[in-house]
């Protein structure tokens, strides 16, 4: 199985910060990177996929980058709805896809 | 806008079967590949299953062969069956589309506890 790691875990940050989450791959994955936003008691949502393109609907602050083993989900301005758990998955190599162990943002 | 709903029972004792279903509003079942993913304090989000609407199917080897995933597309559902459960199947049962390998849209998730 492909492993993804996310760093940080958690990250405290305020209204209006730039934040920068960071996903690795455990081999190259290409382009094949997703990214979703899950708040409590809701399913994920999907944000990115093929690392860069932004899901219909979904802000033009979230935005991603990378390709191979490393990638970055970047918040330009984070609003109060932001404040969410952030997952990423590859979708080069299956079975099975992975998740990565999540990222958790929360207000400073 | 489709809509993914699961359902079936809360609990399920060890050793005994899981089986789930998940019922498809606003669309058709056809032309997609549809999915299963857990969630768990222990595991996270985890790749169960998905299968094709001609019935061709996929499986985390991780399940080995407890995991089994069907279409019923006169009803336009499918459903998810895994045996031998333990109490580290616990967890939030997901159904989901997926497009290119990624899941577009998501039922809103069942806590499945195994437990006697």
């Amino acid at each position: 199985d492909i492993q993804m790691t996310q760093s940080p875990s958690s990250l405290s940050a305020s209204v209006g910060d730039r934040v920068t989450i960071t996903c690795r791959a455990s081999q190259s994955i290409s382009r094949y990177l997703i990214w979703y936003q899950q708040k409590p008691g809701k399913a994920p949502n999907l944000l990115i996929y093929g690392a860069t393109s932004l899901q219909s609907g979904v802000p033009s602050r979230f935005s991603g980058s990378g390709s191979g083993t490393d990638f970055t989900l970047t918040i330009s301005s984070l609003q109060p709805e932001d404040f969410a758990t952030y997952y990423c998955q590859q979708s080069y190599s299956a079975p099975p896809y992975t998740f990565g162990q999540g990222t958790r943002l929360e207000i400073k | 806008q489709v809509q993914l709903q699961e359902s079936g029972p809360g609990l399920v004792k060890p050793s005994e079967t899981l089986s789930l279903t998940c019922t498809v509003s606003g669309g058709s079942i056809s032309g997609y590949y549809w999915s299963w993913i857990r969630q768990s304090p222990e595991k996270g989000l985890e790749w169960l299953a998905y299968i094709y609407d001609s019935g061709s199917t996929t499986y985390n080897p991780s399940l080995k062969s407890r995991v089994t995933t069907s279409l019923h597309t006169s009803k336009n559902q499918f459903s998810l069956t895994l045996t031998s459960v333990t109490p580290a199947d616990t967890a939030v049962y997901y159904c989901a589309r997926v497009v290119d390998g990624y899941c577009v849209g998501w039922g809103q998730g069942t806590l499945v506890t195994v437990s006697s």
